[in-house]
């Protein structure tokens, strides 16, 4: 069974553009969860997409966003590029609300 | 407020010995929690959870043990290998905030042969 896939693994983006990030979950899982990765901040919440909805959202700007497809499969859209976003992007999936999470390799964003 | 902290920011033990991580968190509702792995240039990997109605969970090598009392976590590690060394991270989670987990801010487990 394939685990929590992240496209692209790696990029470089210069200041002010946007970058779009992929996240295949777990085949069965429903929900989909974002966090940010510094060597400063640690591991935060970005936000979470249950059937393709919103579930929850933590304190981040409103230049990252996110989605959820029909097939459970998200992407997460960071725009205006800022040095600071350069970070480990992890997608995170489970079944439901009564299950094991799950993390990707994540995605390395550096933003120059 | 929300916080899940670890006790230890760095841990070095010899091969063979036992390893014990602390966390503590500061949330009364949480009611889920989770130990995860990190190797360098990877993501979390998941270890073992344990809910808020067990004091204690086992997995292979690995025991988590949860005092609700005091809210502290604890990852022990037996017999630790060089394949152990890396960052491990407690997460809480609340159950009416769906996928949302609490980091702590991880310990480098460092084991020497």
């Amino acid at each position: 069974k394939a685990g929590v896939t992240q496209t692209p693994r790696y990029l470089i983006k210069t200041r002010g553009q946007q970058v779009t990030l992929s996240c295949s979950p777990i085949s069965g899982h429903r929900s989909v969860s974002w966090y940010q990765q510094t060597p400063g901040q640690g591991l935060q919440f970005l936000f979470e997409y249950f059937s393709e909805t919103q579930r929850n959202k933590g304190n981040f700007p409103g230049r990252f966003s996110g989605r959820q497809f029909s097939n459970s499969r998200s992407e997460m859209n960071v725009s205006t590029l800022e040095l600071g976003d350069s970070a480990l992007y992890l997608c995170a999936s489970r079944r439901d609300t009564m299950n094991t999470i799950y993390f990707g390799e994540g995605s390395w964003l550096t933003v120059v | 407020g929300e916080s899940v902290g670890l006790h230890l920011p760095t841990l070095s033990v010899q091969e063979g010995d036992n390893s014990i991580i602390n966390c503590a968190y500061s949330n009364s509702a949480s009611d889920y929690f989770i130990w995860y792995k990190q190797e360098s240039g990877k993501g979390p990997q998941f270890i073992i959870d344990i809910r808020s109605n067990m004091d204690k969970r086992q997995g292979q090598r690995v025991t988590v043990l949860l005092n609700k009392t005091v809210k502290h976590l604890s990852l022990q590690i037996a017999a630790t290998q060089p394949g152990d060394s890396a960052v491990y991270f407690c997460a809480e989670n609340i159950y009416n905030q769906g996928g949302k987990l609490i980091f702590g801010q991880g310990t480098e487990l460092s084991v020497k042969p």
